[in-house]
């Protein structure tokens, strides 16, 4: 069974740009949570979706947005990027909606110029 | 949400058993101790969850004391691929609480 996948897998962008992240859960799989680990640190919780509705948010600006689509799968936007935007961004997916155990995908890693 | 504190740095050699203790003096009734190991530009995978008492499966050990104010991740005879980040977290698995809240871990660096 494939894992939970994430896209691109590397990502240079410049300052004020937009991007947006992607994830497809573990098959069956409803709930995706989305996580920000800068160098060094421990991963922050951004967002979690379940049943394409959002269930939790962490303390990140508007400028992060996110999605899940009937599939499942999720998108995570960042609008008006800046340079301590850059960081590894995860994707997780669990099976309910509360925390069972979550899968994480091996990540995108995002740099800002 | 419960604090957790763990070192921040451990070293062992090859064969060695190690044991890595979290301090979570604010657990609350309804948490359970759950610990992630992290390889560089991987995400956390998960290694074993407990409520209380001992828990084993195939990778490690974890021993929770009566108090559940400590837990101690036990990893018997580690090998160079065991070097990684772990992270110990704390939280209500039952109801409500969506987010794996992450402190900085402890850095394992087994030797040869």
């Amino acid at each position: 069974d494939a894992g939970v996948t994430q896209s691109p897998t590397h990502l240079i962008k410049t300052r004020g740009q937009q991007v947006t992240l992607r994830c497809s859960p573990i098959s069956g799989h409803k709930s995706v949570s989305w996580y920000q680990q800068v160098l060094g640190q421990g991963p922050q919780f951004i967002f979690q979706y379940y049943e394409k509705e959002e269930r939790g948010r962490g303390n990140f600006p508007d400028r992060f947005s996110a999605r899940q689509f009937p599939n499942y799968s999720s998108e995570l936007n960042v609008n008006a990027l800046l340079l301590g935007d850059s960081a590894l961004y995860l994707c997780a997916s669990s099976l309910g909606q509360v925390r069972t155990e979550a899968f994480f995908g091996q990540g995108t890693r995002l740099t800002v110029v | 949400l419960a604090k957790t504190t763990q070192p921040i740095s451990m070293d062992s050699y090859e064969g060695q058993e190690v044991n890595i203790t979290c301090s979570h003096n604010n657990i609350a009734t309804n948490d359970y101790i759950t610990w992630y190991q992290q390889f560089p530009s991987q995400g956390p995978r998960f290694i074993i969850q407990g409520y209380k008492t001992k828990v084993t499966n195939e990778v490690a050990s974890l021993f929770i004391p009566a108090d559940r104010k400590s837990s101690t991740l036990s990893l018997p005879r580690v090998s160079l691929s065991d070097t990684a980040v772990y992270y110990c977290l704390v939280g209500d698995a039952n109801t409500g609480r969506r987010a794996l809240t992450f402190g900085s871990g402890t850095r394992l660096q087994v030797q040869p």
